[in-house]
């Protein structure tokens, strides 16, 4: 079983659509967690942290649930810019700040 | 403000060579972080590096080598290029502030490599 799991897609979707994105981690000693995206051959880069209340950035927002090992991630009003793959990223615990990333979720939003 | 700068940006390189894949970094982070992403799959650790001076493997070291002589520098040296070691490799770097332990990694534009 992959340490982080995520449903690879694509999903498409039209613009202004709410789309969600789930991942699941099999560690439970995970600490700390994060949405990343990556646009088409580029670098990560940090869409928003998760926190364990739950948390929104604008049109984002991120849900974890420990019990279940699960994150989500629910994007509102679609925008064609928001294509791009969204990386489930895991923490554990310890000195070094090492993350587990899942492979990725490819969103495609259609005009 | 660079961040993390990842030099070359594409190299092809024949079976058995050798080279550097260079990273600097001007955010005065601890922690500094090698990956190699191939095709379709997500980022997997080579090396990290928690200060200067300290080195240790990540989840597919073999094939690599890093040293960390200064805060800002990071490289990554494939000794035997192997076609398996075609892939695109990011530099990233983080910072550890007390017992916060959300602060993001940072990462530079990446490393095309071939090997043929």
């Amino acid at each position: 079983r992959k340490e982080v799991e995520q449903d690879p897609g694509p999903f498409n979707v039209p613009e202004g659509a709410t789309v969600a994105f789930n991942c699941t981690y099999s560690n439970s000693a995970s600490q700390s967690f994060f949405w990343y995206r990556q646009d088409c051959r580029k670098e990560p880069k940090l869409l928003m942290s998760v926190y364990s209340s739950g948390n929104e950035d604008g049109r984002f927002t991120a849900q974890l649930n420990r019990a279940s090992q699960y994150i989500s991630l629910l994007i509102r009003d679609s925008k064609l810019s928001d294509s791009a793959t969204y990386l489930c990223v895991v923490r554990y615990g310890g000195a070094t700040n090492k993350l587990i990333f899942g492979t990725g979720t490819l969103l495609a939003v259609q005009p | 403000n660079a961040g993390v700068t990842q030099t070359p940006k594409f190299r092809i390189l024949k079976i058995g060579q050798s080279m550097t894949l260079q990273c600097t970094q001007d955010m005065n982070h601890n922690y500094m972080y090698w990956y190699r992403q191939d095709p379709g799959m997500g980022l997997k650790l080579i090396y990290y590096s928690v200060g200067a001076g300290i080195t240790d493997k990540g989840e597919v070291p073999n094939g690599y080598n890093v040293s960390r002589s200064t805060t800002e520098d990071f490289p990554l040296r494939l000794e035997l290029a192997a076609p398996s070691q075609t892939s695109v490799y990011f530099c990233a770097s983080s910072q550890r502030r007390g017992t916060d332990s959300n602060q993001p990694q940072h990462f530079g534009d990446g490393t095309r490599l071939s090997i043929l």
